[in-house]
């Protein structure tokens, strides 16, 4: 069955840094482009990033970009967002999402994981 | 950046009602386009990708149409299930954004 599993959402200040993971498993990983999508509360889905396959190209969301980074590591099957400088406005549910092909644009994305909540609040 | 602007932003229909979404893109994205659909408390699903193909295990009242810049998601015989927020998707370019979704409510 294929599976993703977030991890590492929580509480933290402003100006702090969180770091997420997603476990996948029951595809070939470093097959497939990864996503980060957030959706924060009572308001709309918003991609956030994007990473190909083999990790050699990365997309982000303006609203983000020179904060966050994107990674994965294929030896673990396992994708990362860092997220630093964080601010109130990233407050959400952060869900990794499989794309349809390696390349990072990802052609949709066709799994979901169950998300992971950050709450940026003093 | 490709902006998608979805309309209505909501909607409600009877049961059996045929139901139209659009998806308007700020530049052509040729059918670089998927449709997703949230319900309530639970995690987007793939509905369509390449604008008209359907995604294994969606029902065949779910269609989608469009190219360039103007795009259609139909629900040919809405079900109390269909229930939810859908939302389109460019994946042409980065940012790969989102609309801002269509809640469609059963009346």
């Amino acid at each position: 069955e294929v599976q993703l599993l977030e991890s590492g959402g929580g509480l933290v200040q402003p100006g702090g840094s969180l770091r997420l993971s997603c476990a996948a498993s029951g595809f070939t990983f470093s097959s497939f482009a990864m996503n980060w999508v957030r959706q924060a509360p009572g308001k709309g889905l918003e991609w956030v990033s994007a990473i190909s396959g083999s990790g050699d190209r990365t997309y982000y969301a303006d609203a983000v970009k020179g904060r966050f980074t994107i990674s994965r590591d294929n030896s673990k099957n396992t994708l990362y967002l860092q997220m630093n400088s964080l601010r109130a406005e990233d407050t959400a549910v952060y869900y990794c999402a499989k794309g349809r092909s390696s390349y990072a644009s990802s052609y949709g994305m066709d799994v979901w994981g169950q998300g992971t909540t950050v709450t940026v609040s003093s | 950046d490709i902006q998608m602007t979805q309309s209505p932003s909501s909607l409600s229909a009877s049961v059996g009602d045929r139901v139209t979404i659009t998806c308007r893109a700020s530049q052509g994205i040729s059918n670089y386009l998927a449709w997703y659909q949230q319900k309530p408390g639970k995690v987007p699903k793939l509905l369509i990708y390449a604008a008209s193909t359907l995604q294994s295990g969606v029902p065949s009242r779910f269609s989608g149409s469009g190219s360039g810049t103007d795009f259609t998601l139909t629900i040919s015989s809405l079900q109390p299930e269909d229930a939810a927020t859908y939302y389109c998707q460019n994946y042409k370019s980065a940012p790969l954004t989102f609309g801002g979704g269509t809640k469609v409510e059963i009346k």
